[in-house]
């Protein structure tokens, strides 16, 4: 099993849609866990950490579920310039120092 | 600010050429780290650093050699190009909480072609 895997999509919707992404992640012992977004050819950017009691950005809810193992972003109200790639990330490796990337889901939003 | 410098951005090179990618960053940051991208593949950790003088392998590190001799600077050496090299490579840095990286700061990337 993958260490960290997400729907790969792509998500179309619509302006003004709310549109939800789901990741798993293999090791229980993680305990930092992120959501980037990468526009296309850019590189890699924070959107926002996920807290056990989940966290709310604007838009954008990250939600945390310890006890099977998942991660979920929620992006209400969507925008045309939501549509990018958007990475699930969470802490492991042999030590739990390294940060592993899931393949990511593509969203694209039209008007 | 510079951030995260990665350099060559693009690189065209032969199969069983070496080189070496360049990455410095201005933040003091102790953990920095390789990963490549590929389409369909995702980003994948090659080698990572939590400070000057440690490094360790990450998922794929077959094919590259890391060192750390300062805390700003962080290169990825290719020891013999093969076409499977063919990728987005992308150094990343941030502060180590002494658990595990915060955020990562990204450079813009170097595009490598192995022919």
């Amino acid at each position: 099993r993958k260490e960290v895997e997400q729907d790969p999509g792509p998500f179309n919707v619509p302006e003004g849609a709310t549109v939800a992404f789901n990741c798993t992640y293999s090791n229980s012992a993680s305990q930092s866990f992120f959501w980037y977004r990468q526009d296309c050819r850019k590189e890699p950017k924070l959107l926002m950490s996920v807290y056990s009691s989940g966290n709310e950005d604007g838009r954008f809810t990250a939600q945390l579920n310890r006890a099977s193992q998942y991660i979920s972003l929620l992006i209400r109200d969507s925008k045309l310039s939501d549509s990018a790639t958007y990475l699930c990330v969470v802490n492991g490796g042999r030590a739990g120092t390294a940060l592993i990337f899931g393949k990511g889901t593509t969203l694209s939003v039209s008007s | 600010n510079a951030g995260v410098t990665q350099t060559p951005k693009f690189q065209v090179l032969k199969t069983g050429q070496s080189m070496t990618l360049q990455c410095a960053q201005d933040m003091n940051h102790e953990y920095m780290s390789w990963y490549r991208q590929d389409p369909g593949m995702g980003l994948r950790l090659i080698h990572y650093s939590v400070g000057a003088g440690i490094t360790d392998q990450g998922e794929v590190p077959n094919g590259y050699n890391v060192s750390r001799s300062t805390t700003e600077d962080f290169p990825l050496r290719l020891l013999s190009a093969a076409p499977s090299q063919t990728s987005v490579y992308f150094c990343a840095s941030s502060y180590y909480r002494g658990v595990d990286p915060g955020e990562l700061f990204f450079g813009e990337g170097s595009r490598l072609t192995v022919l």
